[in-house]
């Protein structure tokens, strides 16, 4: 079945350095793919987006690739500050055209150490 | 993007009871979708939430467990049926916005099951 594969699951680092998450989805029909950020206690919020017609996004400190090919995608984040310790969740879109049916990753608990 | 509200944002049940939770949002939108999480866990879609029309449930979810309503296009009930403590999780509503961009989540609701 449908299928979205996220590591690594827990992820360290320094501050200022960089960090990278990534996925891997099983649906070719999948063409929308979403990242949210999850603080403790708070519900998930939308950090960057990427849709099949795009190789690459990026916003400020945070850029997504997407390899169709390959059916990966990653996210980038560049100069980590405390504030981006969080768990990130990639997901995949189910249904074409749908950015809210999503089949999510299973998290990394990003953690950066001052 | 759309402001979503849900009530409660916690409670503790009593096994064998049923919990209502609604999600408001500030704007109309055009899909409504609700999830669960469970503690440490992903997000796993439960159904989609139509307006004027039963709800469109995934696999392993059914109507007599997570009756839906959905009466216009601002808001959205989930009621968590005939509770057991397997049913302790954060549920969350999610929206699609009007013009199709990216869909966003509500606080979640944390529901503990004693």
């Amino acid at each position: 079945g449908e299928n979205v594969e996220q590591h690594p699951s827990t992820l360290s680092v320094q501050e200022g350095d960089s960090a990278v998450i990534k996925c891997t989805y099983s649906d070719s029909a999948s063409n929308y793919f979403p990242w949210y950020k999850q603080e403790l206690g708070k519900g998930p919020q939308l950090i960057i987006d990427i849709r099949s017609n795009v190789g690459e996004k990026k916003d400020q400190r945070i850029a997504v690739t997407l390899n169709k090919t390959a059916k990966h995608f990653s996210l980038h984040i560049t100069e980590t500050q405390p504030e981006d310790s969080a768990v990130y969740f990639c997901a995949a879109s189910r249904m074409r055209g749908s950015q809210g049916n999503l089949i999510f990753g299973k998290g990394t608990k990003l953690s950066v150490k001052p | 993007s759309a402001v979503i509200s849900q009530k409660p944002s916690r409670d503790i049940c009593q096994r064998g009871t049923s919990l209502t939770i609604q999600c408001q949002v500030d704007s109309q939108v055009t899909m409504m979708f609700w999830y669960r999480q469970q503690p440490g866990q992903s997000l796993t879609l439960i159904a989609t939430a139509n307006q004027g029309s039963e709800a469109t449930y995934e696999s392993g979810f059914v109507i007599d467990k997570f009756p839906i309503s959905r009466p216009n296009l601002t808001f959205s009930t989930l009621t968590v049926s005939n509770m057991s403590p397997e049913d302790s999780s954060i549920y969350l509503c999610s929206v699609e916005g009007q013009w199709d961009t990216e869909a966003f989540f509500g606080q979640g609701t944390r529901l503990t099951v004693v």
